[in-house]
């Protein structure tokens, strides 16, 4: 089982600082996704990072692949409320396998 | 922008009834899945669906448990006999090439 472990799990900031959050596993995959979750909502597609080193940025999101394909990276810039959600990593082969996510809270 | 759609959003059963939750996929969409999230965990996988057979499952989708795309278009998890431990958010998806799309969930809830 390629386990993707998340950091932190909660994460509570204020509106226009920076945050950054972890997905970190001893596997290597061919790929990581990025979903967003909101309460009561279905996990939405933010990001496919896919080599090794690659960084992709989404408006205020960068989304970051570590170089030996383990690892990966959000940061966001100048937090908005909006921005309030569960954050959730996941690799894909054959089926989504998900991490615990991180619930990031942006207060007003 | 195509969605999934899940029915009903909200569905209370009492234990040992039998629920039916039902998913329209996106239309072009050849890989179907059921995913469900218990009330602060993480996203677990169920079952996935492809060319009209399930093509993996995890120890959670027991005997209890079924799908069916009865009409080309739907896609329902039937689960015969509900538990308490059944009561959790359950997600379809669905996908064509890497994306997968996921739809607002039914949340079940068994008393």
């Amino acid at each position: 089982t390629q386990l993707l472990e998340q950091s932190p799990q909660f994460l509570s900031i204020q509106e226009g600082e920076n945050l950054t959050v972890y997905c970190n596993s001893s596997s290597v995959f061919s790929s990581l996704q990025w979903y967003r979750q909101e309460p009561g909502e279905g996990p939405v597609l933010l990001v496919t990072v896919v080599t090794g080193g690659e960084v992709k940025k989404l408006k205020r999101l960068t989304f970051q692949f570590g170089d030996a394909r383990k690892d990966s990276s959000l940061h966001i810039t100048a937090a908005q409320p909006g921005d309030t959600g569960l954050y959730l990593c996941a690799h894909s082969y054959h089926k989504l396998s998900f991490g615990a996510g991180t619930t990031v809270t942006v207060r007003a | 922008e195509p969605e999934v759609t899940q029915t009903p959003s909200h569905q209370v059963t009492q234990m040992g009834q039998e629920v039916i939750l039902r998913c329209v996929p996106i239309s072009n969409h050849l890989y179907f899945y059921w995913y469900r999230q218990i009330l602060g965990q993480k996203v677990e996988f169920l079952v996935s669906f492809y060319n009209n057979e399930i093509s993996e499952k995890s120890e959670i989708f027991d005997d209890q448990f079924s799908v069916e795309r009865p009409d080309g278009s739907n896609f329902t998890l039937k689960i015969r006999s509900t538990k308490l431990e059944d009561s959790a958010m359950y997600f379809c998806a669905s996908r064509r090439g890497d994306g997968y799309t996921f739809g607002s969930g039914t949340r079940l809830t068994v008393v």
